[in-house]
């Protein structure tokens, strides 16, 4: 059960489009359609953002996107808002349970 | 407004036992799986277990099989999990979290594990 691979960082001007990727294996991330993304600030829950690689939860701004190619799922935030500024992970089904990504740090500048 | 309270953490010696429980609101509780997830102070977030709606299956984080049970009473709209034989690595914060659409659509505050002597 090892975690999906995602980079430890990434940032972007306000404005600009930053996209963090998510890979995994045929067995989790490439196997299904059930990828979510979250989002974290600091000293908070975790909240989803993407589920089912694509799909935005009602009130989650349509500047947040996701997507998928074999093992590799992406999240992209465009028109980068101040407040877009967090922790993100990402989460796959992988059979009879779940693994996430270690998390990036979306830093706007 | 949907609501999931976890509590029950605290300080724990290794090789103690904790309860903990989350209660659950503002949606039908019996209709969803219900998930514990934790992250360690600082890093990152894991699944732990999770459990069917009517309680008939449940799964586990292979590294925590056989020292933790997740259980669930649909009459009192709560979820547990019970842990045995903690380790230092167990310290975590211990998130409750509703299931749906193959994702984790609404997640608790957390309660802080702490194992430690």
């Amino acid at each position: 059960q090892s975690a999906l691979t995602q980079p430890p960082s990434a940032s972007g001007s306000p404005g600009q489009s930053v996209t963090i990727s998510c890979t995994g294996t045929s067995s989790d991330v490439g196997g299904y359609n059930h990828v979510s993304w979250y989002q974290q600030h600091p000293g908070k829950a975790p909240k989803l953002m993407i589920y089912e690689v694509t799909e935005r939860p009602s009130g989650v701004p349509d500047r947040f996107s996701g997507s998928k190619s074999g093992n590799t799922a992406s999240l992209t935030v465009s028109g980068l808002q101040a407040e877009d500024g967090a922790d993100y992970y990402c989460c796959s089904f992988a059979g009879s349970f779940w693994v996430f990504g270690g998390g990036t740090k979306l830093t706007v500048l | 407004e949907v609501q999931l309270v976890e509590s029950g953490g605290g300080l724990v010696q290794p090789g103690g036992s904790l309860r903990l429980s989350c209660a659950a609101s503002g949606f039908t509780f019996s209709n969803y799986w219900m998930t514990w997830v934790r992250q360690t102070v600082g890093k990152g977030l894991e699944w732990v277990a999770d459990i069917k709606p009517d309680g008939s299956v449940r799964s586990y984080v292979a590294s925590l099989k056989g020292q933790i049970t997740i259980s669930r009473d649909n009459a009192k709209n709560s979820l547990y999990l019970q842990m045995n034989s903690l380790r230092t690595d167990d310290t975590a914060v211990y998130f409750c979290v509703r299931n749906s659409a193959w994702s984790f659509d609404r997640w608790g505050q957390g309660t802080l594990v702490t194992v430690s002597s």
